[in-house]
């Protein structure tokens, strides 16, 4: 079955204690994104990757790290969470900008 | 800067059709895209435009768009109960980078 798979689903952690959430596609995609979901805001795109070691900024960088060493696994990096960094992360894949962009499940991350 | 903007919320009579309107600011973009965000679930592409484009019918969708100003709009005709959800618009860059709007919730009354 196609998808896009993330760990944790839900993470209750401290400020400053480091964290990695992890993404999983199965379909052989070459783009990979991470975006956080606020209220009121939409969602932002954090960081995307369009092919394995090339990855790219988005709008809300700061504060998050992410590698692309293979082509199925895109993991999203907090070095040290904040409490502005509570909110709900998704990860996507696609094959093409016009492609069908699968969405994880979702991963919801409280700082505090 | 690069900014998409929606109206929060549009509350339809099951049967009408809806009108969903976004605003974006980058002359840039290469597509547009509208999503379907049911509770708890992640988000599901609807269709997308090239920017190039004025308009583009997928079944009972329909969207506009009006490079001049800017403006990008989604119609569901005869819309149903099921329906009911966040749509998101979205432009892509060139580059890869993709900025989203709030969303819109769409209610849908039976």
């Amino acid at each position: 079955e196609a998808q896009v798979t993330q760990n944790p689903r839900y993470l209750i952690t401290v400020t400053g204690k480091k964290l990695t959430v992890t993404c999983s596609q199965n379909m052989n995609h070459e783009y990979m994104s991470w975006y956080r979901q606020d209220p009121g805001l939409g969602l932002r795109q954090i960081y995307y990757s369009m092919n394995v070691e090339v990855t790219d900024k988005g709008d809300v960088p700061e504060g998050y790290k992410v590698s692309r060493k293979e082509k199925r696994n895109f993991p999203l990096i907090l070095e040290s969470p904040s409490p502005n960094q509570t909110s709900l992360y998704f990860c996507a894949s696609n094959k093409g900008f016009t492609d069908t962009q699968y969405f994880g499940p979702g991963t919801r991350l409280t700082v505090l | 800067g690069e900014d998409v903007e929606q109206s929060l919320f549009l509350s339809v009579r099951e049967g009408d059709s809806s009108v969903i309107n976004c605003t974006y600011t980058d002359s840039s973009s290469t597509y547009l895209y509208w999503y379907k965000q049911e509770p708890g679930a992640g988000l599901q592409l609807l269709t997308y435009i090239f920017s190039n484009m004025d308009m583009k019918q997928d079944q009972r969708l329909t969207v506009l768009l009006n490079k001049k100003d800017k403006h990008l709009s989604l119609r569901i005709a005869d819309t149903q109960t099921g329906d009911s959800a966040i749509y998101f618009c979205a432009e892509s860059m060139d580059t890869g980078k993709l900025i989203f709007g709030q969303g819109t919730t769409l209610q849908v009354k039976p």
